[in-house]
């Protein structure tokens, strides 16, 4: 059974870098036709997908965000990282890993980890 | 980008009530539509997807329906673990987006 599981830092200083990994345990993020995908929600407010990319590259980003997102898969094929810079405090909130279907649902996802944005 | 509205944002009901929550997108989707259940400190787990296909292993009280703008969940007879924040997703191009969530307690 595949599972997601997000890990990095849980704070972050204002304009500094945001880095995460998901890891996928039971699988590979290289096989299948599925995207891999960060979604974020911010305290209080609805979620909000940030990008995703495929096992060969060519990621997708929210054009909100795309100024200051980098979504990479590892060579190790278990895992995919994101890069958001220049934080400010907006950038508080749950991060999510998850798994695209080519349909466009999400049919994985991680539990989450919340990363607070401040000095 | 498609804005999609929830309502209610929140929702009092109890054990064995049936509850619709409703979603609305700002131009037709057709029925690319996807809800979510989601509870803190759980993976976020899909229920619906294409307006009304039910996902593997979701009770069958849950259901989806609707197209073009509008689009409810309807559970026919809560559970105590149904007790949760619901979103929906259009899917309909790649810059996806969620409604702002419903979130059900218990009356």
């Amino acid at each position: 059974q595949v599972q997601l599981q997000e890990s990095g830092p849980g704070l972050v200083k204002p304009s500094q870098t945001l880095s995460l990994t998901c890891t996928v345990f039971g699988g590979s993020a290289r096989s299948g036709s599925n995207r891999w995908s960060w979604i974020r929600q911010p305290p209080g407010k609805g979620l909000e997908w940030i990008g995703d990319t495929y096992k060969s590259g060519n990621p997708f980003y929210n054009p909100s965000l795309q100024s200051r997102v980098t979504i990479s898969i590892d060579p190790s094929k278990t895992q995919f990282s994101l890069n958001l810079t220049s934080v400010t405090a907006a950038d508080t909130a749950i991060y999510f890993c998850a798994r695209n279907d080519a349909s466009g649902f999400f049919d994985l996802w991680g539990r989450g980890t919340l990363v607070t944005v401040s000095s | 980008d498609i804005q999609m509205t929830q309502s209610p944002a929140s929702l009092s009901a109890s054990v064995g009530d049936r509850v619709t929550i409703t979603c609305r997108a700002s131009q037709s989707i057709s029925t690319f539509l996807n809800w979510y259940q989601h509870k803190p400190g759980k993976a976020p787990k899909l229920l619906i997807y294409a307006a009304s296909n039910l996902y593997t292993g979701v009770p069958a009280r849950f259901s989806g329906s609707g197209s073009g703008t509008e689009f409810t969940l309807t559970i026919s007879s809560l559970e105590p673990e149904d007790f949760a924040t619901y979103s929906c997703q259009q899917s309909y191009n790649t810059r996806y987006t969620f409604g702002q969530g419903t979130k059900l307690e218990i009356k």
